[in-house]
């Protein structure tokens, strides 16, 4: 098992590019999920997924959209990438159920908005 | 929202020193986890707590969740270079669905 896979690993952006961090789990976790890590300020929900089809907001959802069409993969996207937005993004999955704590993390992606 | 607060943010220790550190919550959790953090890496689960007064251990370490709900504490005995990293805290409260809330990290530093 590969576990939780993101891409890229580093990106550099020009404010008002867009792009998308790819995140892909292959251990048919039904929920999915992206944080963000900002020095000082822990790990912030930016959005989550509990299955195919379904998407809800966390806590710092403004500038980011998010789809999951199929159980594996849950990108995030950037629609006009600004500096607030420089950070260090991590994908999670899990079970859902009683154990739905259990995130395994992806070794995330570090992005710098210039 | 539920709000964590983590202490110490950091700590300096020698190797083989027993390490102590803390969560509180403003509001009642039902389930408390810690996770490591390796530099350049993605967090590590590491413990994870589901009834008040529980205590469970993972080797060194030992975590327990606090019996008023709103605290969990991890205890790392006889440190080794190795523990150096990030640990946080997490929890999850009553009607908060599958978000989890993070401490902001407590950075441990070992000196061999």
């Amino acid at each position: 098992n590969a576990g939780v896979t993101q891409t890229p690993k580093f990106q550099v952006l020009k404010t008002g590019q867009s792009m998308t961090l790819q995140c892909a789990q292959d251990m048919n976790h039904e929920y999915m999920s992206w944080y963000r890590q900002d020095p000082g300020m822990g790990l912030r929900l930016i959005h989550y997924s509990v299955g195919a089809g379904i998407t809800d907001q966390g806590e710092v959802p403004n500038g980011y959209n998010v789809s999951r069409s199929t159980t594996e993969d849950f990108p995030l996207r950037l629609l006009s990438a600004a500096p607030s937005q420089t950070s260090v993004y991590f994908c999670a999955s899990s079970y859902l159920g009683t154990a739905n704590e259990k995130l395994f993390f992806g070794s995330g992606t570090q992005l710098s908005v210039l | 929202g539920q709000q964590l607060n983590q202490s110490p943010q950091s700590m300096f220790i020698q190797e083989g020193e027993d390490v102590s550190m803390n969560c509180t919550s403003s509001s009642i959790f039902n389930t408390w986890l810690w996770y490591k953090q390796d530099p350049g890496e993605g967090p590590v689960l590491l413990i994870a707590l589901y009834k008040a007064g529980e205590l469970t251990s993972n080797g060194r370490l030992t975590a327990q969740f606090g019996i008023t709900r709103k605290d969990s504490f991890l205890n790392i005995s006889a440190s080794i270079p190795s523990d150096v990293g990030i640990y946080f805290c997490a929890g999850r409260g009553r009607g908060s669905n599958y978000k989890l809330t993070f401490g902001k990290g407590t950075l441990l530093t070992v000196n061999p």
